[in-house]
């Protein structure tokens, strides 16, 4: 297996604009989990699927950020309009037990100018 | 609050020596607690699970003990390598469901 696959890679977008990040999980995980990490908050949990349903979002930090998982191999992490304070690496994970080891894709680095 | 504390200053050790990181929370009861590893520019990698009625996990030359009276746990190295310089990090599995990071501890092994 490949692995959990995220894109774009680095992203260098000026303010106001929309951002999406991608991620494909692992085939067979049922769970699916994207984190933000600076270098002052560490990593944090922004919001996580079970089966493709939305469980968790309360670490949305707000309105502007939106994920969707429309199937077992997709998800989306959606920022409009972007600011500057959401500059960061986007962690996507994938487990098969929400107890067990979580695979992460190698993030997406969000530069907003 | 919930907290979860990893010595944010990095650990320097020379090699062949033995690297404990320590990892503290509160407010806090985790069924679960892994430690992971993360290399610059790459994501975290699962390195060890403990469960809160285990008290001592080894694997290879790493060995990670849970105490859930002194809600900490401690992660060894022994005969560290320059290969295991990077930064790990701890994640807890409370009741609620979700896994909760610490900020990592940088662990830079010198020859």
């Amino acid at each position: 297996d490949a692995g959990v696959i995220q894109s774009p890679r680095h992203e260098v977008t000026e303010m106001g604009q929309e951002v999406t990040l991608r991620c494909k999980p692992i085939s067979g995980h049922d769970y699916l989990f994207w984190y933000r990490q600076t270098m002052m908050r560490g990593l944090e949990l922004l919001i996580y699927f079970n089966n493709n349903v939305p469980i968790d979002d309360s670490g949305m930090p707000e309105d502007r950020f939106s994920a969707k998982m429309p199937n077992a191999s997709f998800s989306t992490l959606k920022i409009q309009p972007s600011e500057p304070r959401d500059s960061a690496v986007y962690f996507c994970a994938s487990t098969l037990s929400w107890t067990g080891e979580l695979f992460f894709g190698e993030g997406s680095r969000l530069t907003v100018l | 609050s919930q907290k979860i504390e990893q010595n944010s200053e990095a650990l320097n050790i020379q090699e062949g020596k033995t690297a404990t990181l320590t990892c503290n929370y509160t407010n806090y009861s985790p069924a679960y607690l892994q430690w992971y590893r993360q290399d610059p520019g790459r994501g975290p990698v699962f390195l060890l699970l403990i469960r809160e009625n285990e008290k001592e996990k080894r694997k290879e030359r790493l060995k990670v003990t849970f105490d859930t009276t002194l809600k900490q746990s401690l992660f060894h190295i022994t005969a560290s390598q320059p290969a295991d310089s990077a930064t790990y990090l701890c994640a807890l599995v409370p009741n609620t469901d979700k896994l909760i990071f610490g900020t990592g501890t940088r662990l830079q092994v010198f020859p």
